[in-house]
């Protein structure tokens, strides 16, 4: 069955440092989210992306987030300048665009740690 | 974005049926879904929900009143391994462009 894969599993990166996030979504979708989830807390919305564009974000994706679509396959989070907060899981999602009852799947995640 | 109500924690035997609710409040409704969260793992789907009733899928079914904002997930002859967190998640196309929201999560022991 087709999978969303992320990488890296697991990123530590210094305050203040720039750090990419990847995602290769279901070959056949055509909607993809990230989100955010704080150890021991909710999974929050960060962004939707549809037809190369953003097509909704939350009030945590600032400017410090952005998203990007580079070829085909992947769909990248950056954060520009990290800050310790910033620590959490950060799932990738995608949906296919056959109908409001498909699901998102999710991406195993990338735990990110700020030090 | 909506509010989306689930109790935090339940506890249940092994063997037994446990109903988790989830309240909601939108501007648009356009469908409910329930994810089974293990620690430390991706949410997986387990049903969506956009017509009032009951949806069965094996041992789980998902029922959804639209009128009264409030949807169960019922579980059936529990299992160990069905010890997680179990998140209601609500789209909603007037307030977040027919994104789709979490509520906080229940978490669930089975205990044998």
């Amino acid at each position: 069955e087709p999978e969303v894969t992320q990488t890296p599993s697991h990123q530590v990166t210094q305050m203040g440092q720039e750090v990419i996030l990847r995602c290769v979504p279901i070959s056949n979708h055509l909607y993809f989210y990230w989100y955010r989830q704080i150890l021991g807390q909710k999974v929050e919305f960060l962004v939707s992306f549809y037809n190369n564009e953003i097509s909704e974000k939350s009030e945590i994706f600032d400017d410090q987030f952005s998203v990007e679509r580079p070829d085909g396959s992947n769909f990248t989070l950056k954060i520009r300048s990290t800050k310790l907060e910033d620590s959490a899981m950060y799932f990738c999602a995608s949906r296919s665009g056959t109908g409001a009852n498909q699901p998102q799947h999710f991406g195993d995640g990338t735990r990110l740690s700020i030090l | 974005g909506q509010n989306i109500d689930q109790p935090t924690e339940m506890t249940a035997t092994e063997g037994a049926i446990v109903q988790i609710n989830c309240t909601y409040q939108t501007s648009g409704f356009n469908g409910l879904f329930w994810y089974q969260q293990h620690a430390g793992e991706a949410p997986t789907f387990l049903s969506y929900n956009v017509l009032d009733g009951l949806e069965e899928k094996g041992r789980f079914s998902s029922f959804l009143s639209r009128s009264k904002g409030y949807s169960y997930l019922l579980l059936k002859e529990l299992q160990m391994k069905d010890s997680a967190s179990y998140l209601c998640a609500v789209r909603d196309m007037v307030r977040d462009n027919n994104d789709m929201r979490f509520g906080a999560g229940t978490r669930l022991t089975v205990k044998p």
